[in-house]
Formats: C-alpha cells, sequence, structure tokens
C-alpha cells in the first residue's frame, strides 16, 4: 500500500523561528510536491521536485524553501515564520508516468500537517 | 492560463439521495482531470480520474464523472448519498506527468438525515 507520511499532524511556532516539515514516500516516486491548503482557496503549490536536489518554484514560493537530499525525502523550510503562514501544509509524490507501482498516475497525498504560527 | 471553477462553496444532500458536484476548467491542452476527496484532518484521497477515452468515469465508493469538452466541464455524481459521503471534494486539471496540478476551491458535503 502506498504511502506518504508527513512529520507532525499539528505544530504551532512563533514569529520568527525557522521551521521545517518533513515529507516521506515509500513508494520510490520521483516527483514531490508541497502544497498549502486555505479555507477558500483550495490548494496551491509552494514547490516541487522532480529528482534529488532538484526543485522548481510553484505559485506561491515566497517565504518558503526545500530541501531534496534523498529521493524519498522532501522537506519545506520556513526561514523565518510569519502569522500569513498559519495554514495546513499537505505533501505529495507521483510516479512519472509509465512506471509506478500501480500504474496508477496519480498525486498521492500525506495526511497534512495544521501549522499555526503565533 | 489553468483555472478549475467549483461553483459551489458547500452542498447539502439528503441521506440516499443524488448528489452532483460541478466543475468547470479552463485548460490549453487536452486535460487530465481529477477529483479528491477529503475528510476532516485527512489528506486528500483519489476519487477517480480521466485521461482519454470514454468520457463516463467510474471511482471508488460509487462515485462517477463525466467529461464534457464542448461545456469544458467534469462533474461528479452518486446515485446515493451515504451519510460518511460527508467531506470535501476537489477536482483537479494537470498535463502528463501531473506536475502543477491546479486545483479548484473545493465544494463542502453535507449529508443530512
Amino acid at each position: 500500500d502506498v504511502k506518504v507520511t508527513q512529520s507532525s499532524r499539528y505544530l504551532v511556532k512563533r514569529t520568527g523561528e525557522k521551521v521545517f516539515l518533513e515529507c516521506v514516500q515509500d513508494m520510490d516516486h520521483e516527483n514531490m510536491f508541497w502544497y498549502r491548503q486555505d479555507p477558500g482557496l483550495g490548494l496551491r503549490l509552494i514547490y516541487f521536485s522532480y529528482d534529488v536536489k532538484m526543485k522548481e518554484k510553484g505559485d506561491i514560493p515566497e517565504g518558503y524553501s526545500v530541501s531534496r537530499e534523498k529521493k524519498e525525502r522532501f522537506s519545506l523550510i520556513l526561514e523565518s515564520a510569519s502569522t500569513n503562514q498559519t495554514s495546513m501544509y499537505l505533501c505529495a509524490s507521483e510516479p512519472i508516468p509509465g512506471q509506478g507501482v500501480s500504474s496508477t498516475d496519480t498525486q498521492y497525498f500525506g495526511p497534512g500537517t495544521r501549522l499555526t504560527v503565533l | 492560463a489553468q483555472s478549475v471553477t467549483q461553483p459551489d462553496i458547500h452542498i447539502t444532500v439528503s441521506e440516499g439521495a443524488s448528489l452532483e458536484l460541478r466543475c468547470n476548467y479552463s485548460y490549453g491542452a487536452t486535460p487530465y482531470l481529477f477529483w479528491y476527496v477529503q475528510s476532516p484532518g485527512q489528506g486528500l484521497q483519489l476519487l477517480l480520474k480521466y485521461f482519454s477515452g470514454d468520457t463516463l468515469v467510474q471511482g471508488i465508493k460509487g462515485f462517477e464523472a463525466e467529461f464534457k469538452r464542448s461545456q469544458s466541464s467534469f462533474n461528479l455524481r452518486k446515485p446515493s448519498v451515504h451519510w460518511s459521503d460527508a467531506a470535501e471534494y476537489f477536482c483537479a486539471v494537470g498535463a502528463r506527468g501531473f506536475q502543477k496540478l491546479v486545483f479548484g476551491t473545493g465544494t463542502r458535503l453535507l449529508v443530512s438525515p
């Protein structure tokens, strides 16, 4: 069974703190993603990675950075957390079309991390 | 630019009644279309997807969706709703490789007894 895990379900941080959100997938997927989810705005892509050490900006990268040192792990970093980064953060992974454990070409999501910045 | 519109923020349906959730998209190329469901406190789970071929797609949990190119729509349907279907539903559009999926803002389904 496919699995995407996120290091924390709930996190509370203070303004100015450096925050690390970790995501691990066990499906040997090439592509990994970080989204934030806000009421009325749906999911918005922050960053994605299509290989180790490779990354590309999504639609709202400002205030965030990412790290992918190993294929299975994709980290989202808030260098200096601000209150407007209070949100639900979702990680996802997907296989490259044509490969894949179950031939289902889709993004598999983790359970999310609800981050509150005070 | 790609976009997805889910015009209904909330929908309330009686248990046992039929359901239709609307999704309209704007996409420059042949779209790959998805419906996801998010139960409270959970991540997103894929319900169904459309890549090509038969425009009526069957998914999990008794859901189906119909792709209508002329209307740029991909509406989700279920003939009889169960209380456990109460959740938020997201429509998404993407390209081959599915990088940068564009999501709609979601529709929250409430199921009344």
